[in-house]
């Protein structure tokens, strides 16, 4: 089975620009989550959707925002891109809501590595 | 604010040695998870705690769970090469810890 998806891999992007990150989720999970790791620091929570609605922020300014399609796939969109945006940006899908009981386990994709220049 | 704090933050072991790393929560919670991370990849789950007083093992690593004290333990035992990596543990809607760093030396 396939586990979850994302893309691109690798960008480089400049300040003040916009960037699109995508996520697939495992198939028959209906929840996605966004994490950013900056080099030497634990994930930091962004987004979780679920069944396609927003269940969770974390601490990120407005410029970042995100979207689950129907078929429970994610897009993640920074906008006005910072210097400080150059990070790891992980999405994970579980069956249920983040750490529910018996359904909330992560499961992690590779990463899509962003470096603003 | 949930938080969550591990230590030690770094660790260098030698070869065929115990050791444990800790992590320890801020809010109530019943589950907990450890994630493993080797250097440029992504995350690797370990173990989850579901309950309190909750043990798990998988080879040389014990994880256990004590929700009245909101403290977890990640146990090395007779630590090998291949265990270096960086291990979090996430609580809540997976609120994350900043990382151990696990060198083994042989």
């Amino acid at each position: 089975d396939a586990g979850v998806t994302q893309s691109p891999t690798h960008l480089i992007k400049t300040r003040g620009q916009q960037v699109t990150l995508r996520c697939s989720p495992i198939s028959g999970h209906k929840s996605v989550s966004w994490y950013q790791q900056v080099l030497g620091q634990g994930p930091q929570f962004i987004f979780q959707y679920y069944e396609k609605e927003e269940r969770g922020r974390g601490n990120f300014p407005d410029r970042f925002s995100a979207r689950q399609f129907p078929n429970y796939s994610s897009e993640l969109n920074v906008n006005a891109l910072l210097l400080g945006d150059s990070a790891l940006y992980l999405c994970a899908s579980s069956r249920g809501l983040a750490g529910a009981l018996n359904t909330g386990e992560l499961f992690f994709g590779e990463g899509s590595r962003l470096t603003v220049l | 604010e949930l938080k969550v704090e591990q230590n030690p933050l770094f660790l260098s072991m030698q070869e065929g040695k115990n050791y444990t790393i800790y992590c320890n929560y801020s809010t109530t919670s019943d589950r907990l998870y450890w994630y493993r991370q080797d250097p440029g990849k992504s995350l690797e789950s370990l173990f989850v705690l579901l309950s309190n007083g909750a043990v798990k093992q998988e080879g040389r690593l014990m994880a256990s769970l004590d929700t009245k004290a909101r403290l977890s333990t990640l146990h090395i035992t007779a630590a090998v090469h291949d265990l270096s990596a960086t291990y979090f543990c996430a609580v809540g809607k997976l609120i994350f810890g900043q990382g151990t760093e696990l060198s083994v030396k042989p």
